[in-house]
């Protein structure tokens, strides 16, 4: 079985700071893939960044880059020169291989504010 | 426009009485999935569905039925409603189950809430 652990259930950051939001993960397939979302109050799920398990680079999008350590089973994202607009809920997800095929396991979310 | 389409957005109901939230999607995606998020306990998978007529449980799946007759139309039918029900929930969509870095795409949600 997959699980998602994202420990911060609030953080707090200064506008134009980096953030890294946590997220380890856990699972017994060799091949698997690790999202980030962002849900804003608004409700709906925005795609961030995506990070293979066999990547060997961290996957970078803009602002977004993802920290992945895999030995230790980690996959930080990191916000750089936070905004007010990136004050949401974020969630870490996994998709893994076997008959879990499709299946997103999350965490369970991260509330981000972001201070002017 | 690639969109997920959940409808409705809101809905207030009464234990037992059925309900069908719809969601559609105009990606000619294969995988869709309905999950249910609730507070400290992120999204949940409650059924999916590989293709056409083709449907399975997920980690929820009690209260709950689904059925897939056509490709883009992925229903989450509740038949008695109850108060533990009472949550956001969101279809999704993903081309190739299998294949990694294969975004989901959500719909937009539906807050429910059983009285």
């Amino acid at each position: 079985a997959q699980k998602i652990t994202q420990t911060q259930p609030g953080m707090f950051v200064q506008e134009k700071e980096a953030v890294t939001l946590d997220c380890t993960y856990d699972t017994s397939d060799q091949s698997y893939g690790l999202f980030w979302y962002k849900q804003p109050s608004s409700g709906e799920m925005i795609f961030l960044i995506y990070q293979g398990s066999y990547d060997e680079q961290n996957a970078t999008e803009g602002r977004y880059s993802l920290n992945f350590q895999k030995a230790r089973k980690s996959a930080n994202l990191v916000i750089s020169a936070s905004q007010l607009g990136d004050s949401a809920m974020y969630f870490c997800a996994m998709e893994a291989g076997g008959t879990s095929y499709g299946k997103l396991t999350f965490g369970q979310g991260t509330i981000l504010t972001v201070h002017p | 426009e690639a969109q997920v389409t959940q409808n409705p957005r809101y809905l207030i109901t009464v234990t037992g009485k059925k309900l069908t939230v719809t969601c559609s999607q105009n990606m000619n995606h294969e995988y869709m999935s309905w999950y249910r998020q609730d507070p400290g306990l992120g999204l949940r998978q409650i059924y999916y569905s590989m293709n056409v007529e083709v449907t399975d449980k997920g980690d929820v799946p009690e209260g709950y039925k689904v059925s897939r007759k056509e490709k883009r139309n992925f229903p989450l039918i509740l038949e008695s409603p109850s108060p533990n029900q009472t949550s956001l929930y969101f279809c999704a969509s993903s081309l190739f189950p299998g294949e990694m870095n294969t975004e989901a795409f959500f719909g937009q949600g539906t807050r429910l809430t059983v009285v």
